[in-house]
């Protein structure tokens, strides 16, 4: 398994602010993903962090909105920008060893509260 | 992309019974399956997985079944104890190795 360190763990916000969410793996992954957790609800792929390239976003996610950095192998971040309410919610990194249907691990998530 | 659906949403046995979380996927190119648990305020932790070429794998009292021709997966958890109450996600992959996971199912086990 990877070693996954996200944070902050937990933050509360003011509404129109951005707050960024820093992920750190204990050694290099090929796949690195972004996933959000609305209180009770599934996990929603938000994008696909791509080392040295743009992020891939799943449709209903913007650039603008969660703007996404993966500058190597074992760090990513995600900024929730322009925050409102409905932002609110638990962010989870995850990463992959391999490449096509290895197993995916997760951080222990950033619960944000947007007030 | 890929739509997983998972049923029941909840679910609650008595100590010993089985349980049985079944979930369905659209797309025929995905070819692993996982099964993640994930207890109150914990991460999703992966607890048995299965590819396509493979119709069932059994882990002690957890077995997960796939039947691609139908597109649907289930996982089946024997002599259920209280410590298995949390909530399931099923989910399915792609070659793009995007995962995409069902709705849940919050499973109870009454002592």
């Amino acid at each position: 398994s990877a070693v996954i360190s996200q944070k902050p763990s937990r933050d509360i916000c003011q509404r129109g602010t951005s707050l960024t969410i820093q992920c750190q793996v204990d050694s290099q992954v090929t796949m690195m993903f972004w996933y959000r957790q609305q209180p009770g609800q599934s996990l929603t792929l938000i994008a696909t962090a791509n080392q040295g390239s743009e992020a891939t976003y799943e449709s209903g996610f913007v650039i603008d909105k969660f703007p996404i950095s993966r500058p190597n192998l074992t760090f990513s971040t995600l900024t929730v920008s322009n925050m409102s309410p409905e932002d609110s919610s638990i962010y989870l990194c995850s990463v992959g060893r391999q490449v096509n249907t290895g197993e995916l691990f997760f951080g222990e998530g950033s619960r944000l509260t947007v007030l | 992309g890929e739509n997983v659906e998972q049923h029941p949403s909840t679910l609650s046995v008595q100590e010993g019974d089985s349980a049985v979380i079944k979930c369905t996927y659209s797309d025929s190119a995905s070819n692993y399956f996982p099964w993640y648990k994930q207890e109150l305020g914990k991460r999703p932790q992966l607890i048995i997985d299965i590819r396509s070429n493979v119709g069932e794998k059994k882990d002690q009292r957890i077995a997960v079944t796939l039947n691609k021709t139908a597109k649907h997966f289930s996982l089946h958890i024997t002599e259920t104890q209280p410590e298995d109450s949390a909530v399931y996600f099923c989910a399915a992959s792609t070659a793009g190795n995007q995962f995409y996971f069902g709705t849940g199912t919050s499973l109870t086990v009454i002592p």
